[in-house]
């Protein structure tokens, strides 16, 4: 079954629109909830959220972790035709003794101008 | 400082043949997980290694296996090629085997299967 669940699974905007893309997750033994940003091989890191409703800031992106909704959303501001990429979400958490990454199908997000 | 390298880019395989991906990690990094990209999907956990041990393994066939050298770098190997074990494969290093926030990711090599 799906553990991590990402939505909508595209869109298309306009240079200068505000987007959320949201994610939520169904695992025991939660440890961090991870965005990631891809745009042509190596996903590329953008935020780790481990405490619910700490918001995590880094210019016109910002994310927010809901521990009771098991979900979080990635807002990007005043969109840039280089925001155009693929958003993955991933779900750290315990598996026993180790630990596993799982990854949502991700958002492919195209910015027009 | 060199990121994590993949090896090689692209390569095309038959099916039932064998083939066998490399990665080195950053330097210092301990811990290397590898990940399966099928387009359209988000990467599949496949291993982690750390200090060349098995420190994690997702659903795949016993046709993968990897293992961890001593200095770190990693190769993946898997078997008996199925059209369906086209995909992206990317390599991850990182100073432990549980930071993954500071999990950096190499460019991937594209196995295409046919």
């Amino acid at each position: 079954e799906d553990k991590v669940v990402q939505s909508p699974l595209s869109l298309v905007v306009h240079e200068g629109d505000t987007v959320t893309l949201n994610c939520s997750y169904e695992v025991t033994n939660f440890r961090s909830l991870l965005w990631y940003k891809q745009e042509k091989k190596a996903p590329t890191f953008l935020f780790m959220l481990t405490s619910s409703g700490i918001e995590k800031k880094s210019g016109r992106l910002s994310s927010i972790l809901d521990k009771k909704e098991l979900s979080s959303i990635l807002n990007i501001t005043a969109t840039q035709t280089g925001d155009s990429a693929i958003y993955l979400c991933a779900v750290h958490y315990y598996t026993g003794a180790n630990s596993k990454l799982t990854f949502g199908k991700g958002i492919t997000l195209s910015v027009r101008p | 400082d060199a990121g994590v390298t993949q090896s090689p880019t692209h390569l095309i395989k038959t099916r039932g043949q064998q083939v066998t991906l490399r990665c080195s990690p950053i330097s210092g990094h301990k811990s290397v997980s590898w990940y399966q990209q099928v387009l359209g999907q988000g990467p599949q956990f496949i291993f982690q290694y750390y200090e060349k041990e098995e420190r994690g393994r997702g659903n795949f066939p016993d046709r993968f296996s990897a293992r961890q050298f001593p200095n770190y770098s990693s190769e993946l190997n898997v078997n008996a090629l199925l059209l369906g074990d086209s995909a992206l494969y990317l390599c991850a290093s990182s100073l432990l085997t549980g930071s993954v926030n500071e999990q950096y990711f190499g460019p991937g090599t594209r196995l295409t299967v046919t």
